[in-house]
């Protein structure tokens, strides 16, 4: 069974929309971040969530909004869409604060026309 | 802010043979290392990593080296397998504040291939 669930798998959207990408984690895990990897860049890091409280926000854009409804839910609230937008998103989480061995969730692939 | 370089884009080896992927990072203050996984199609799956208050780490048919003074670390695969065919991260991560390692800054990738 997956331990961390990320919905949808494939997701396209047009420009200038919201989406909101979902994460669940069932590891037990106390912190989850968020990662992005698109063509033209590395795997880059957004966020880190601990206890459902945001620890680091490494976006420049407010259009990126982490959104923690439980300890184990970090979803990705994605404002005014646009292509440069197009990446995989990653949910990680790990067991403790340190962010020491992070698990990765199978991805979001967010198409932005 | 951290860079980390991934030396070979594409590896390819024989089954059986070792196959070696380097990093180097930018950051003097890094000290956590993790090294990732990524088969295709499929997420990224933590298979090994180091910290730096040792210089050498193994498991199984891995061993991750760590080099403080040359900003380098390694990833050695042993006896490879043609299931060890992947791409592999390499990662680096200072501690913040805190103390925490969460801010992970990842390489480029790696593509192995083992042939049989």
């Amino acid at each position: 069974d997956p331990k961390i669930i990320q919905k949808p798998k494939y997701l396209v959207a047009v420009t200038g929309s919201e989406k909101i990408l979902i994460c669940e984690q069932y590891l037990g895990h106390n912190a989850m971040y968020w990662y992005r990897q698109s063509a033209k860049k590395p795997l880059e890091f957004m966020f880190s969530y601990s206890y459902q409280k945001l620890m680091d926000n490494q976006t420049a854009s407010s259009r990126f909004q982490p959104q923690s409804s439980k300890k184990n839910h970090l979803d990705l609230q994605i404002t005014a869409l646009k292509p440069d937008d197009s990446a995989t998103y990653f949910c990680a989480s790990s067991p403790g604060t340190g962010g020491l061995e992070q698990y990765f969730g199978p991805g979001t692939r967010l198409t932005v026309l | 802010g951290e860079k980390v370089e991934q030396h070979e884009s594409t590896l390819s080896v024989r089954e059986g043979d070792s196959a070696v992927i380097n990093c180097t990072y930018t950051d003097t203050a890094s000290s956590y290392f993790p090294w990732y996984k990524q088969e295709a199609g499929k997420s990224l799956h933590f298979v090994i990593d180091i910290r730096s208050n040792v210089d050498r780490k193994q498991s199984q048919r891995l061993t991750v080296l760590l080099d403080k003074k040359a900003k380098r670390f390694s990833l050695h695969i042993t006896a490879t397998q043609p299931e060890d065919s992947a791409i592999y991260f390499c990662a680096a991560s200072r501690p913040n504040s805190g103390g925490s390692n969460y801010k992970l800054t990842f390489g480029k990738g790696t593509l192995l291939t083992v042939t049989p």
